[in-house]
């Protein structure tokens, strides 16, 4: 079974640029997030979809951050203008359902972001 | 308020030495969910276990076992007989269930576990 797949892995842009990280999750998976992992931090959640609808987007800083899942499969993440704060790892995962029942989220192995 | 505390940054042991890892949370919620994720150098989170708040049985799996306590709002994690590959960042996290959640996980600051040869 594939896992969750993101690109591009790495990414370093100038401050005010943008930037764009793509997402795709386990076939089946109806629930995606986003989180954003700032170095030496736990990871934090930006956006949550449940199919294309988004369940929970209260972190999300949406001056400059913006997230779809149009079909309901995969999904984008930008930011623009980019700050120099939104360095990090930006981490994309995955469940069967809300996750609240099963608990387990499948992860990528992230974009991380450099702004200089 | 939900919060997730490790208070543990960093860990260092030598391989075959046992370690816990502490974990701290708070919650209003009475139906709740607590985990423990892996990070290794790869970055990518690995799952390793949940426990829901009305099962306070302790788990072994393997050379892993976790202790959880509602009495001190603790989900401590011990490693035992530890080895190099068990070097990773470590993160308990909570996902609140009542009406309303969304089931989003909270996560600590994670703990840096080292273990050298």
């Amino acid at each position: 079974e594939a896992g969750v797949a993101q690109s591009p892995r790495y990414k370093i842009i100038e401050k005010r640029q943008s930037v764009a990280f793509w997402c795709n999750p386990i076939s089946g998976h109806a629930t995606l997030y986003w989180y954003q992992q700032i170095l030496g931090q736990g990871p934090k959640l930006l956006i949550q979809f449940q199919n294309n609808g988004v369940v929970d987007d209260s972190q999300l800083p949406k001056d400059r951050f913006s997230a779809e899942r149009l079909k309901g499969v995969d999904s984008t993440l930008k930011i623009q203008p980019a700050k120099l704060e939104d360095s990090a790892v930006y981490l994309c995962a995955s469940s069967l359902d809300g996750g609240a029942y099963t608990g387990e989220l499948f992860f990528g192995e992230g974009s991380r972001l450099t702004v200089l | 308020a939900q919060k997730v505390t490790q208070a543990q940054t960093e860990i260092s042991v030598v391989e075959k030495e046992d370690v816990t890892l502490d974990c701290v949370y708070e919650t209003r919620d009475t139906t709740y969910y607590l985990f423990w994720y892996k990070q290794p150098p790869s970055g990518e989170l690995v799952f390793l276990i949940r426990r829901n708040s009305f099962d306070e049985q302790n788990e072994i799996s393997g050379r892993y076992s976790w202790n959880f306590q509602k009495s001190t709002s603790s989900f401590n994690f011990t490693i035992t007989a530890s080895q190099v590959v068990d070097s990773a960042v470590y993160f308990c996290a909570l996902s609140e269930a009542g009406s309303g959640n969304t089931g989003k996980l909270i996560f600590g600051q994670g703990t840096t576990l080292q273990v050298k040869p």
